[in-house]
């Protein structure tokens, strides 16, 4: 059973890149049977989808985050990661990483980690 | 706004059928698979419905999906006091090149 854990800084400063990693256990992100993706969660808000990386390191990402998104892939280390830049109170969130076996779902979740952006 | 449309809340018994809806276009719902999701409070959600009407391995029957041109439906026939959560709707959309959401359902148990 996959299972997927996020982690990176809780407070990041306005301006600054956010830098989260998804570390994957029960599986192997080289295989060809998953796509890799973000999520996030404004508290008391719905979710938005970030952006997702295939097995192939192709890359996909939300269009109106596109120029301070990036998605990439660690296969020594079996993780993934997102490097949010130039964040502002609006990127403030629960971020989640997922998994599936199309781009389009995620049927395993990380529990999320919450970040907040304050000076 | 979403660009999948979903009721802000929903509400049944446990001897009821209750009814989600979602509704998007062409580009997404249209010619596209439809998930469903139910976020406990405080967690990660977890996926209930996946191409349109599967349930996945450990999805209780009672969940049920459905979808008719651009528009989907999740059904909980007797949904139980555990129902209750956020339910959101999901799909790819082509024009967008993206995954979308539906703002979510709030559903009570009463």
């Amino acid at each position: 059973q996959l299972q997927l854990q996020e982690s990176g800084p809780g407070l990041v400063k306005p301006s600054e890149t956010l830098s989260l990693i998804c570390a994957v256990s029960g599986g192997s992100i080289s295989s060809n049977l998953y796509y890799w993706g973000w999520i996030r969660q404004p508290p008391g808000k719905g979710l938005e989808w970030i952006g997702g990386i295939s097995y192939t390191g192709n890359t996909y990402y939300k269009s109106s985050l596109k120029s301070r998104v990036t998605i990439s892939a660690d296969t020594s280390k079996n993780e993934f990661s997102l490097k949010l830049t130039s964040m502002t109170a609006a990127d403030a969130a629960v971020y989640y990483c997922g998994t599936g076996q199309h781009l389009d779902y995620f049927d395993y979740w990380g529990q999320g980690t919450l970040v907040t952006v304050s000076a | 706004q979403s660009v999948l449309t979903q009721p802000p809340s929903a509400s049944g018994t446990p001897g009821q059928r209750v009814t989600i809806s979602c509704s998007g276009s062409s580009s997404n719902i249209g010619t596209n698979y439809v998930y469903w999701y139910r976020q406990l409070p405080g967690t990660a959600p977890r996926l209930v419905i996946y191409r349109n009407n599967e349930r996945p391995s450990g999805v209780p029957d009672r969940f049920s999906g459905s979808k008719s041109g651009t528009s989907a439906s999740l059904a909980i026939s007797g949904p139980r006091s555990e129902d209750e959560a956020d339910y959101y709707c999901a799909a790819w959309d082509g024009s967008l090149s993206a995954v979308i959401f539906g703002g979510g359902t709030k559903l009570t148990v009463l």
